[in-house]
């Protein structure tokens, strides 16, 4: 079974902090993104990466970095997390030609 | 990217066909159409991808009229457990961060 693994399910973080979130995939793919998801606003894209090292911004990169350093790892990182960045991370990941992406199960950030 | 338009919920009930109607009026000639759902506190999953025409898999049906702009997802005989939010998805070459771009969804409910 394919697998995209998020750290944490939950997360509670005083604003100010620095904050890793980490996805691991087991599918040797190509691609991964990290998403944000708030009630009324859908799914957001916040960074992309193609490749080892490589790193694309998304349509909300404000207020995050990223790492990739390995092939199966992509790292979110809150350089001071704030409470507006309160909500529903999700990773995912894809190969390079495939049709379909797979889907953490998310990691629900609380920035108090 | 194509912007795309879906109804924001839609009530069915158990047994019945359900479609889903997704509006994509600039949809350019190398997008894909892309269909996900997702539970609440899950990421979202992969349902059926098509370019024209029709595409059937053992969980959907996608209609793609010949001017491409709008397709139709088709769930046969929904259950309770089809209860979820459905994102039509409108973007280049598979594997390619602008085919991930989400809209608001469509709330389906199923109901007894």
């Amino acid at each position: 079974d394919v697998k995209v693994t998020q750290s944490s399910r939950y997360l509670v973080k005083r604003t100010g902090e620095k904050v890793f979130l980490e996805c691991v995939q087991d599918m040797d793919h190509e691609n991964m993104f990290w998403y944000r998801q708030d009630p009324g606003l859908g799914l957001r894209l916040i960074y992309f990466s193609y490749d080892v090292k490589m790193k694309e911004k998304g349509d909300i990169p404000e207020g995050y970095s990223v790492s990739r350093e390995k092939k199966e790892r992509f790292s979110l990182i809150l350089e001071s997390a704030s409470t507006n960045q309160t909500s529903m991370y999700l990773c995912a990941s894809s190969g390079a030609q495939a049709i379909r992406a797979f889907f953490g199960q998310g990691t629900r950030l609380t920035v108090v | 990217l194509a912007k795309t338009t879906q109804p924001i919920s839609m009530d069915s009930y158990e047994g019945q066909e359900v479609n889903i109607t997704c509006s994509h009026n600039n949809i350019a000639t190398n997008d894909y159409i892309t269909w996900y759902q997702q539970f609440p506190s899950q990421g979202p999953r992969f349902i059926i991808q098509g370019y024209k025409t029709k595409v059937t898999n053992e969980v959907a049906s996608l209609f793609i009229p010949a001017d491409r702009k709008s397709s139709t997802l088709s769930l046969p005989r929904v259950s309770l457990s089809d209860t979820a939010v459905y994102y039509c998805l409108v973007g280049d070459a598979p594997g390619s961060a602008r085919q991930l771009t989400f809209g608001s969804g469509t709330q389906l409910t199923v109901l007894p």
